[in-house]
């Protein structure tokens, strides 16, 4: 159960595009569409992003998108906030019938 | 609206074991797959286990397996978290979430979180 691998920081400023990727293997990314990102806020409980590798739940803002190549999922934040300003964390469904979790990125919005 | 808030957590000494619980409202509880999920203190997110809608199923990560206990009280809408032999490891913010489903789907709805401290 290795946790998948994510950049430890990202940065852009208001209004540009950032793409953060999660690497994993074919036990879990690359082998399940069930890939999801969390936003976590200082101090705050994560919040659900996209789920099943390109849904965005009920609320969520279409600025955030996710996709899937091989063992890598990407989150990409369009039109970049100061808001979007947080730490950034993938999850993925795996072949022993367990969770993981990246170790997340840190966003920074110049 | 879903509200899941954690209880129990506080200090506790190395080999020492502790229950968390979490009240759910808001949504049928017995409907639903429910996870627990901690976070060291500067950390990342750690997955810990899950429970199926019906407790049919629990699984664990390999860091507690053994040691933690996934349960549930839908009499009472709560979840618990039984943790045994703990760790300085297991020091963590620990927090419930519910799943989309009935069985192993991920991690939706999340509450505030409960810390435990493992220290002498």
């Amino acid at each position: 159960q290795s946790a998948l691998t994510q950049p430890a920081s990202v940065s852009g400023s208001p209004g540009q595009s950032i793409t953060i990727s999660c690497t994993g293997t074919s036990s879990d990314v690359g082998g399940y569409n069930y890939v999801s990102w969390y936003q976590q806020h200082p101090g705050k409980a994560p919040k659900l992003m996209i789920f099943d590798v390109s849904n965005r739940p009920s609320g969520v803002s279409n600025r955030f998108s996710g996709s899937k190549s091989g063992n890598t999922a990407s989150l990409t934040i369009s039109g970049l906030q100061a808001e979007d300003e947080a730490d950034y964390y993938c999850s993925s469904y795996t072949s022993s019938t367990t969770w993981v979790f990246g170790g997340g990125t840190k966003l920074t919005v110049l | 609206q879903v509200q899941l808030v954690e209880s129990g957590g506080g200090v506790v000494q190395p080999g020492r074991s502790l229950r968390l619980s979490c009240a759910a409202s808001g949504f049928t509880f017995s409907s639903y797959g429910m996870h627990w999920v901690r976070q060291a203190p500067g950390k990342g997110l750690e997955w810990v286990a899950i429970i199926w809608y019906d407790g049919s199923n629990k699984y664990y990560s390999d860091s507690v397996k053994g040691r933690f206990i996934i349960s549930r009280d839908d009499s009472k809408n709560t979840l618990y978290l039984q943790m045994n032999s703990l760790r300085a490891e297991d020091t963590a913010v620990y927090y419930c979430a519910r799943g989309d489903y009935g069985g192993n789907s991920r991690p939706h709805h999340w509450g505030q979180g409960t810390l435990v401290t493992v220290s002498s």
